[in-house]
Formats: C-alpha cells, sequence, structure tokens
C-alpha cells in the first residue's frame, strides 16, 4: 500500500492544463523532494520532474512541479495527446528508510 | 549516452531463487548509486531496493527484506538482485534505476513466480 496518494485519473482536451495532486506526510514529502515520473504505455519511466520543480534536460517546459507541505503537485499546460500515460510521485521516507512512489495517475487526452 | 539493461528474468516456481544482473554503460558506474524498482502487471511502481555507490549504504523494502540481497560489481559496472523464496506476488517488470532521483532507467527483465 503506497503511502503517496494521488487521484487514479484525469483528463482534458488538446490545449488544456491538467493538474495532478500527491499527497504524503511530515516522514516524506514533508522532509524531502518529490520527483515526477511519466510512463509512456509499454515502456519503462522517466523522469520528469526532480526537486520539487526542477525539469531534466529535455522535458518540455509544459510540465511543472510544485511543493507545499506534506503535498506536492505536476501541471501539465497546453496538454498534447502524446502526454496521455502514466504518471508517478516518488519521495524518500525517512520512516520507512524507503523511496515510495505514488499510487499513479492515468492521465487521458480527450 | 547512459544505458541500463537488465537480464535475468524468466519463470521460476514459488520458493524458487532468481538472479537479476543490470549492466551499465555510458557513464562512470562507480560513481553512481543504484536501485531496483519493480512493477506487477497492470500495477503501480514499487521500489524494491538502493545500494550506495560504494555499497556502504543498502536498503530494502519491507516487502522483500530477508529475501532479496542487492550488489554491485563497480569493476564490472553491473548492479545484481538475489531473489530468494520467491512468491506469487512477486511476479514483475524489475526495473533497474540510477540515483536516488531515478533519472535513467533500463527496460525491465520480466519475473513470474508460478507453478
Amino acid at each position: 500500500q503506497s503511502v503517496l496518494t494521488q487521484p487514479p485519473s484525469a483528463s482534458g482536451t488538446p490545449g488544456q492544463r491538467v493538474t495532478i495532486s500527491c499527497s504524503g506526510s511530515s516522514s516524506n514529502i514533508g522532509s524531502n523532494t518529490v520527483n515526477w515520473y511519466q510512463q509512456l504505455p509499454g515502456t519503462a519511466p522517466k523522469l520528469l520532474i526532480y526537486s520539487n520543480n526542477q525539469r531534466p534536460s529535455g522535458v518540455p517546459d509544459r510540465f511543472s512541479g510544485s511543493k507545499s507541505g506534506t503535498s506536492a503537485s505536476l501541471a501539465i499546460s497546453g496538454l498534447q495527446s502524446e502526454d496521455e500515460a502514466d504518471y508517478y510521485c516518488a519521495a524518500w521516507d525517512d520512516s520507512l528508510n524507503a523511496y515510495v512512489f505514488g499510487t499513479g495517475t492515468k492521465v487521458t487526452v480527450l | 549516452e547512459v544505458q541500463l539493461v537488465e537480464s535475468g528474468g524468466g519463470l521460476v516456481q514459488p520458493g524458487g531463487s532468481l538472479r537479476l544482473s543490470c549492466a551499465a554503460s555510458g557513464f562512470t558506474f562507480s560513481s553512481y548509486s543504484m536501485n531496483w524498482v519493480r512493477q506487477a502487471p497492470g500495477k503501480g511502481l514499487e521500489w524494491v531496493s538502493y545500494i550506495s555507490s560504494s555499497s556502504s549504504t543498502i536498503y530494502y523494502a519491507d516487502s522483500v527484506k530477508g529475501r532479496f540481497t542487492i550488489s554491485r560489481d563497480n569493476a564490472k559496472n553491473s548492479l545484481y538482485l538475489q531473489m530468494n523464496s520467491l512468491r506469487a506476488e512477486d511476479t514483475a517488470v524489475y526495473y533497474c534505476a540510477r540515483e536516488q532521483s531515478h533519472e535513467s532507467w533500463g527496460q525491465g527483465t520480466l519475473v513470474t513466480v508460478s507453478s
């Protein structure tokens, strides 16, 4: 059972803005940075956002991350069809001494 | 270019053992910590284990503690996961990933535990 909670699904039309939430606790998001991953169908996950709001080289600036207290969010602006994927948040948990992933959110482009 | 290639997956009976390998190239393997992450069919991601660059620090998920052992050979640019006492619930695609941020991933290797 994951300790980071995400909505199971999110959707939008092309060009819209979609936001995905990630709720944790003081032992994970509250005291460590948050990373976000994108998993396209049938492929390995890919790092999308690291250290709460940093984009690796090659990730479009349509993707942005933020963190406040024990929650974090991923925003996708200007939604495109190729953004249809599963998205996971993750953070180190100091109590568990484990890296914990969120439950995952499936983004659908209508 | 960073490359991580997992191997060693396959079909194993409950209670059996398997050793996964992850061959690294395109970077100085000995300078980076590594992880194993798994994904059961149709399910989300589950972190399995972490090993520091020098092997001095190792962590495991509670679900595999006492059954799985992570190790690395920096001279061979390789990461390993020895899996013993396998259970049906260990069935998953196993990925290796670089650094605590999991910044690079392999393509995964499928482990199926079934009689």
